[in-house]
């Protein structure tokens, strides 16, 4: 069975910095394309960045671009995301998932960790 | 960019049939699959429907996915309606031009 849990969130201050991890068993890790999906309070679910199962791309919802990065360590098969430069408005309950990418549909997801940018 | 809309909520009662809906703009629906979630509160999102109209094993077949080339749209279809059905409910797509995925914005469905 496929699991996937996520870890790292709390309550952060405007501009600072928080790094979010995803730790995945139960399938081949490198194999799969993952990603990072949001749902602040109230609002609906929202990608936030997609990597290659080498790493070597990655893409971004404009909103994160330049202050978000997505990585990965298949020798630990675990997902980040490395979050800077936090707003009021990145504020959500954040999710890992694997992606297929036949499809790009959101084959398994975690249970997600909750992100408060607050002062 | 290519984007999703759907309607903010829907309500049935039990027994009933209820379609929602999630239109395509700047861009093909057709281009890429669609997929279906359904989001209980304080639940991670399951899929009810992949690659347009695909029921995951589990899925009761009363959950139906199609797409409609000539409105732009796919539509999710849920027949004899059960309470336990009420919940929300999010569209999801690919933008082949630029590698980005989305997500309508959800649709709130109220069975009672």
């Amino acid at each position: 069975e496929v699991y996937l849990v996520e870890s790292g969130g709390g309550l952060v201050q405007p501009g600072g910095s928080l790094r979010l991890s995803c730790l995945a068993s139960g399938f081949t890790f490198s194999t799969y394309w993952m990603t990072w999906v949001r749902q602040a309070p109230g609002k609906g679910l929202e990608w936030v960045a997609n990597i290659k199962e080498d790493g070597s791309e990655k893409y971004y919802v404009d909103s994160v671009r330049g202050r978000f990065t997505i990585s990965r360590d298949n020798a630990r098969n675990s997902l980040y995301l490395q979050m800077n430069s936090l707003r009021a408005e990145d504020t959500a309950v954040y999710y890992c998932a694997r992606l297929s990418d036949y499809d790009y549909g959101l084959e398994d997801w975690g249970q997600g960790t909750t992100v408060t940018v607050s002062s | 960019n290519f984007m999703l809309t759907q309607p903010h909520s829907v309500s049935e009662s039990p027994g009933k049939t209820v379609t929602i809906s999630c239109t395509g703009s700047g861009g093909s629906i057709a281009s890429n699959y669609v997929h279906w979630y359904q989001r209980r509160p304080g639940s991670a999102p399951t899929t009810v429907i992949y690659q347009d109209n695909q029921r995951p094993s589990g899925v009761p077949d009363r959950f139906s996915g199609s797409i409609d080339r000539s409105s732009n749209s796919a539509s999710l279809t849920i027949s004899g309606l059960k309470t336990e059905d009420g919940a929300d409910y999010y569209c999801q797509s690919f933008d082949s031009n630029n590698r980005h995925m989305m997500f309508g914005g959800g649709t709130r469905l109220t069975v009672l």
